[in-house]
């Protein structure tokens, strides 16, 4: 059963452009919500978290909107450049429990 | 101050063999958690080490076994390796397991490891 599902698999957008990645989950208890950043021959890296708490949370060109009822988040990197091209991962958890992740977006963005 | 180190980068081995990876966590942190990533996949998470036991474990058969040392470093053993055990290996570290503080992971580079 997979607890986290995310979209699209890939995503091409030009410089300049907003990139939007979607994520919904399915357990109501998760109350963490963070997106990791990888790039090729690294590990993932923590971008951006929220809790549920909140609707939107902002970092820069990077924000993060929570929707609770619809058990839906997403992520908008806005002024998208060449050097966000990467794999973005969408991940949840309980209190204290194992982060769980989607399958992946690759992100590239077009020059 | 480093960050999460991992060794070895890469690995070959032939199905049947035994494999053991190693994980020194970021300067401070207590909590080893360890993950496998399929190509083109998600990292799934395997178990979680905290005081030099496993706190938490994931979806994954016994072959797979893990220790940490006082130290707080780590390490993965998997047995009897098969075709599909082909993966990269990721060492998180994280802080106050227990204490809500091991959702900040930090990842190292990970192992890739090839079973032929």
């Amino acid at each position: 059963q997979q607890q986290v599902k995310q979209s699209p698999q890939s995503l091409i957008v030009q410089k300049g452009g907003i990139s939007i990645i979607n994520c919904a989950y399915e357990n109501t208890a998760f109350d963490y919500f963070p997106w990791y950043q990888q790039f090729p021959g690294k590990g993932p890296a923590l971008l951006i978290a929220i809790r549920p708490d909140v609707s939107e949370k902002k970092e820069g060109r990077f924000t993060i909107s929570f929707n609770k009822s619809a058990k839906q988040f997403s992520l908008h990197i806005m002024d998208s450049q060449p050097g966000d091209s990467a794999t973005y991962f969408c991940a949840a958890s309980r209190w204290d429990d194992k982060i769980i992740f989607g399958k992946g977006t690759r992100l590239h963005i077009l020059p | 101050d480093a960050g999460v180190t991992q060794s070895p980068t890469h690995l070959i081995k032939t199905r049947g063999q035994q494999v053991t990876l190693r994980c020194s966590p970021k300067s401070g942190h207590d909590t080893v958690s360890w993950y496998q990533q399929a190509l083109g996949q998600g990292p799934q998470f395997i178990f979680q080490y905290y005081e030099e036991e496993e706190r938490q474990r994931g979806n994954f058969p016994d072959r797979f076994s893990g220790h940490q040392f006082p130290n707080y470093s780590s390490e993965l053993n998997v047995n009897a390796l098969l075709l599909g055990d082909s993966a990269l290996y990721l060492c998180a570290s994280s802080l106050e397991a227990g204490q809500g503080g091991s959702e900040k992971l930090f990842f190292g580079s990970g192992t890739q490891l090839s079973v032929l």
